[in-house]
């Protein structure tokens, strides 16, 4: 149990395109959705708070209108990178606390590797 | 804000030798967690960790959360090759702050 998908798991594309990227809860539902980024030999900053009906909360110098951030129902929650440039390319994941589970554990997707040419 | 320090940042070891990463935080947590990510993969959870002075193990990994709730600790005994990845601590709680993540790497 405790299953999150993201997709597309890679994306290629072209300097000033926008990139669409879902994290879905496969057999639980949440409420909250976290979007993390890793850069190589890095470890996972926090990006934003995703929250389900309601707007999502943004990190400390994470710019909000470049990545958009939609928490459309109980089990997905997307991420658009706008307008995307080569230092946008990063592994992008997606993490979910089961809402039925309580406490604090966060199951993470398998994430999604941007280039951004 | 909050921080978590993790040392050190790259652990080079024989198989059979152990391993210790040590999780550092500027403020008392509630819990702490640690995660393990292996090479291209993303985090899986391994434990938390919520009493203060608190010990678990699992198989060879034993996590110890200090008496103050501030610092943490996950030592593997006789390394495997099995073992190799990034370890993570974070804490706490649904808006998780990570380390910066100890690299082991383990030679046969």
């Amino acid at each position: 149990g405790a299953v999150v998908s993201q997709h597309p798991s890679w994306v290629i594309c072209k300097s000033g395109t926008s990139v669409k990227i879902e994290c879905r809860s496969l057999d639980f539902q949440a409420t909250t959705m976290f979007w993390y980024r890793q850069f190589p030999k890095q470890s996972l900053m926090l990006m934003a708070t995703s929250n389900e009906g309601s707007k999502a909360t943004y990190e400390q110098g994470v710019e909000k209108d470049k990545f958009l951030i939609n928490h459309a129902s109980l089990t997905l929650s997307t991420l658009t990178v706008t307008s995307a440039h080569p230092e946008d390319s990063s592994f992008y994941i997606c993490s979910a606390p089961p809402l039925e589970r309580g406490g604090d554990t966060q199951y993470f997707g398998p994430g999604t590797r941007l280039t951004v040419l | 804000g909050q921080q978590v320090m993790q040392i050190p940042q790259y652990q080079h070891v024989q198989e059979g030798e152990d391993f210790t990463t040590y999780c550092n935080s500027s403020t008392t947590l509630s819990n702490i967690q640690w995660y393990k990510q292996r090479p291209g993969g993303h985090p899986v959870f391994l434990i938390q960790l919520v009493k203060s002075g608190e010990v678990k193990k699992q198989k060879r990994l034993t996590f110890q959360f200090g008496e103050a709730k501030k610092n943490s600790s996950l030592h593997i005994t006789a390394t495997q090759t099995t073992d190799v990845g990034t370890y993570f601590c974070a804490g706490p709680g649904g808006k998780l702050i990570f380390g910066q993540g100890t690299e082991l790497s383990v030679k046969p």
